[in-house]
Formats: C-alpha cells, structure tokens, sequence
C-alpha cells in the first residue's frame, strides 16, 4: 500500500564501491524525483524524470545516474563511492511537474559509506 | 535560483502553547509554498500548503499566511501536542523556466512539544 516505495532501506558500504537504490510509485504519477538530505538535515533536488525523460539535473557529480525503466520507477546509482556521499536520499513523486503540484516522498535510503 | 531562509533552527514550546516558524524567498517568481513535517526515520510529509494567489489557509490546528510583497510565509500551530514534535521544512517552487517544478527548501526547524 506504500505509495513510494524505495529499498535499501539502510545501506552501509565501503568507498569505492558501486550501488543502486531503488524506486517505485504506485499513486500513478507521471513525475518522479531524488532528493539528498544531508547530516544537517538539508534537503536538495539532485534529478527528477517526468514520463522517463530527465527534466532536472542539479550539479551532482557524473557518479551518479538516475535511470528510469518507465514512469513508476526511478532508480538512482551510484559509482565509486566516496564518504561524502554518505547521507538520506529520498524518492518522490507528483502528478506533474508544475508548482503546485503535491510532492510525495518516500521513507528514505540511509547510505553509510565507510 | 531561489533561496529559502527559516527560522528558528530549533523551537521548544510547552504542550498547548502556540509555535510560529517563519520563512523568506528571494524569487518572486515562486507561487507555491508548501510545509512539510518529518519525523524520525522517516520521509517528509505534506501538512498544508498556500498559493500565490491566497494570503491565509487553515487546517484545523495548523494555518500558513504569505506575504507576497514581503516575500515571506510563515506556519501557526496552535494547541501544540507531544506528537507536532518533528522537524518542519518551508519549500518555494518556482514557476519559471528551468526550476519549475523544483521544491527548494528551508534548512527545517526542531519543534520540541513538551508535555
């Protein structure tokens, strides 16, 4: 019944390593996001796909790369990990992409790069 | 792009007084304003949200008022209980260009309720 739905939920890793964290919304959405909170609690779009097409892409760095199979999935990956990667990222969802639109977000992937 | 400024960082307040959090914007482009409450452990969650053209809304316990000319908003919980304890985030999204649909957020505030 989740709405968003994201795993892992916890993920504790070496650096140098690569991961995936997966999405899936099931409210019928046709735009989905990532979001980093950082250890300050900050929240920060890192990209987000309306029906599969990349729409936002802030300045993260080339190791990671969203992939959308199609509208109800974003997963995010993540190559040569480093501890400043460290952090919550989130997955949402919306209707649309315009202000205005309601932003759902999933629980979260906490990710311990150590 | 859109700055986002809140205070306080941290808020305590006895059960049944009332918390105001206050926000600014830079763009006023912006003309969606929604807060979001995260507990711990967990993703943020809708509680209200205001539009440009709309200078107060309530909901229940919870109210939102914006200043356009300002450019800030500000959310009112009255009656405050042990469960409003989380950390409350203001968002701007702007409507324009490359940042529509972007949410950018405050920095959150700790709303402690003590019993």
């Amino acid at each position: 019944d989740t709405a968003v739905s994201q795993t892992p939920k916890y993920l504790v890793t070496q650096m140098g390593n690569d991961k995936s964290i997966k999405c899936e919304q099931n409210l019928g959405h046709d735009t989905m996001y990532w979001y980093k909170q950082d250890s300050k609690k900050f929240l920060k779009i890192m990209f987000s796909y309306n029906n599969k097409e990349l729409i936002i892409n802030e300045t993260v760095p080339n190791r990671f790369s969203p992939k959308s199979p199609d509208k109800a999935h974003l997963n995010l990956h993540i190559n040569s990990l480093e501890l400043g990667d460290s952090a919550v990222y989130f997955c949402a969802s919306s209707q649309d992409r315009g202000p205005g639109n309601t932003i759902y977000f999933g629980e979260g992937s906490w990710l311990t790069v150590v | 792009g859109e700055n986002v400024e809140q205070h306080p960082s941290t808020l305590s307040v006895q059960e049944g007084d009332s918390a105001v959090i206050k926000c600014t914007y830079s763009d006023s482009a912006s003309n969606y304003f929604p807060w979001y409450k995260q507990e711990l452990g967990k993703g943020p969650q809708l509680i209200i949200d205001i539009r440009s053209n709309v200078g107060e809304k309530k909901d229940q316990r919870i109210a939102v008022t914006l200043n356009k000319t300002a450019k800030h908003f500000s959310l009112h919980i009255t009656e405050t209980q042990p469960e409003d304890s989380a950390v409350y985030f203001c968002a701007a999204s702007p409507n324009r260009g490359s940042t529509l649909g972007r949410l950018y957020f405050g920095r959150g505030t700790q709303l402690t309720v003590w019993p």
